[in-house]
């Protein structure tokens, strides 16, 4: 069975452009997580899809940042205009149960983003 | 905001010897997961622990859940330089999201 993947593995943008950023998640797997570490940080939350729906966005930082998921598949984000902040590790992880004390969340290899 | 503090943030040992990692936060979490890291991949999942006072074992590695559900500690017996990674706790209190900590960066010598 094929893992979460993630597209680009690496993208190196200057200041002002823009980026989208794609997950494909574990085939089945309803709830999608997007994750960003940034350098010398921890890894932080930034919004959890189930299916197509936004369960819950309170970690992304900024409407620079949107996060689709159209017919529950696979998700993207875009991030524009990209700023030096936002250079970092983006991760993006699914889970077929939500919420649960066990739920396993399944984490891709990530996008290392290079804002110049 | 829930954070999780942990302890130390690089070790460096020598083939054999035993070591532990330490999570801790003023907040209570639900459950609480380790994850390993390798260079270039995604963190996987070692162990969850739910219960107050559970202990999980994995061959060399024991897991322990703090009484109080603030804590938790990750602890390697006789390490080897297989066990050199990056090992994150991972802290969840109701919902899906997961709070992580810094991580911890294990190097295991020869």
């Amino acid at each position: 069975e094929a893992g979460v993947t993630q597209f680009p593995s690496h993208s190196v943008i200057e200041k002002g452009q823009t980026v989208t950023l794609r997950c494909d998640p574990i085939s089945g797997h309803d709830n999608l997580y997007w994750y960003r570490r940034v350098m010398g940080k921890e890894i932080k939350f930034l919004l959890h899809f189930v299916k197509e729906s936004k369960q819950d966005e309170s970690g992304m930082p900024n409407n620079r940042f949107l996060a689709e998921r159209t017919g529950g598949t696979y998700s993207t984000l875009k991030v524009q205009p990209a700023e030096l902040e936002d250079s970092g590790v983006y991760f993006c992880a699914s889970s077929q149960l939500s919420g649960g004390k066990q739920e396993t969340q399944y984490f891709g290899p990530g996008t290392r983003l290079l804002v110049l | 905001t829930q954070l999780l503090e942990q302890s130390p943030q690089f070790l460096s040992i020598q083939e054999g010897e035993n070591l532990t990692v330490y999570c801790n936060s003023s907040s209570v979490f639900s459950s609480l997961q380790w994850y390993r890291q390798e260079p270039g991949e995604g963190p996987v999942l070692l162990v969850t622990v739910v219960t107050g006072g559970e202990v999980k074992k994995l061959k060399r590695l024991t897991f322990q859940f703090g009484d109080a559900r603030k804590d938790s500690s990750l602890h390697i017996t006789a390490a080897q330089p297989g066990d050199t990674g990056l090992y994150l706790c991972a802290g969840r209190s109701g919902g899906s999201r997961l709070t992580f900590g810094e991580g911890t960066q294990l190097t295991v010598n020869p």
